[in-house]
């Protein structure tokens, strides 16, 4: 089963600010399977990313995905007030046919 | 508009069964994968399993085999997530999601269903 780790835990940063959150998985993943989501206190989920780089339906640009193999990245371009939340990474691997989530990034006002 | 509607919230005894339900609706239902997901209070997200209304086809996180079981009614476009004997550490946010079937990822959520059991 593969293992996805996330770094850091928590990013304190000002609005306006840069942010780069890391996905790291204990095998290689296929970049097509990777996808990030948002979570804010109180809410579902909300995708942002699939396809490791595609941005989902209505997504600001300011949100970007890249990486391949093992080394995912979700880059906030300039935070927005309404950009403070938790991250989540998610692979879907075939062998055994399921989903892994991440620990979470959680991105707080510094 | 797509939208996946869950069932209210529970509260329950230790022992005791339940089945919630995610009801979808705005697009064919038997032509996407419904997941459910876990959170426990405070912490991350959990892949449940997941099943595709179309046949029923149904796989399991091994950390939930044998510990929940997965089912849809197409012809109500409805899943259910159910246990036969809740235990305190079922307490969770449970969230089902519309999962798209060439990419893998979650497009659409529920808002959630809180379960709760206690003595």
């Amino acid at each position: 089963e593969i293992v996805l780790t996330q770094s850091p835990g928590t990013l304190s940063l000002s609005p306006g600010e840069r942010a780069t959150l890391s996905c790291r998985a204990s095998q290689s993943v296929s970049s097509s399977y990777l996808a990030w989501y948002q979570q804010k206190p109180g809410q579902a989920p909300r995708l942002l990313i699939y396809g490791a780089s595609s941005r989902a339906t209505g997504i600001p640009d300011r949100f970007s995905g890249s990486g391949s193999g093992t080394d995912f990245t979700l880059t906030i371009s300039r935070l927005e007030p309404e950009d403070f939340a938790v991250y989540y990474c998610q692979q879907y691997g075939s062998s055994p046919p399921g989903l892994t989530f991440g620990g979470g990034t959680k991105v707080e006002i510094k | 508009e797509v939208q996946l509607v869950q069932s209210g919230a529970e509260v329950k005894k230790p022992g005791e069964s339940l089945k919630i339900s995610c009801k979808g609706s705005g697009y064919s239902f038997t032509s996407y994968w419904i997941g459910w997901v876990r959170q426990m209070p405070g912490k991350g997200l959990e892949w449940m399993g997941i099943i595709y209304p179309g046949d029923s086809d149904t796989r399991y996180s091994p950390s939930f085999q044998g510990q929940v079981t997965i089912s849809a009614d197409k012809s109500i476009s409805t899943a259910y997530l159910q246990w036969s004997s809740l235990k305190a550490s079922d307490t969770a946010m449970y969230y089902c999601a519309r999962m798209e079937g060439y990419y893998y990822y979650m497009d659409v959520w529920g808002k959630g269903t809180t379960v709760t059991v206690s003595s």
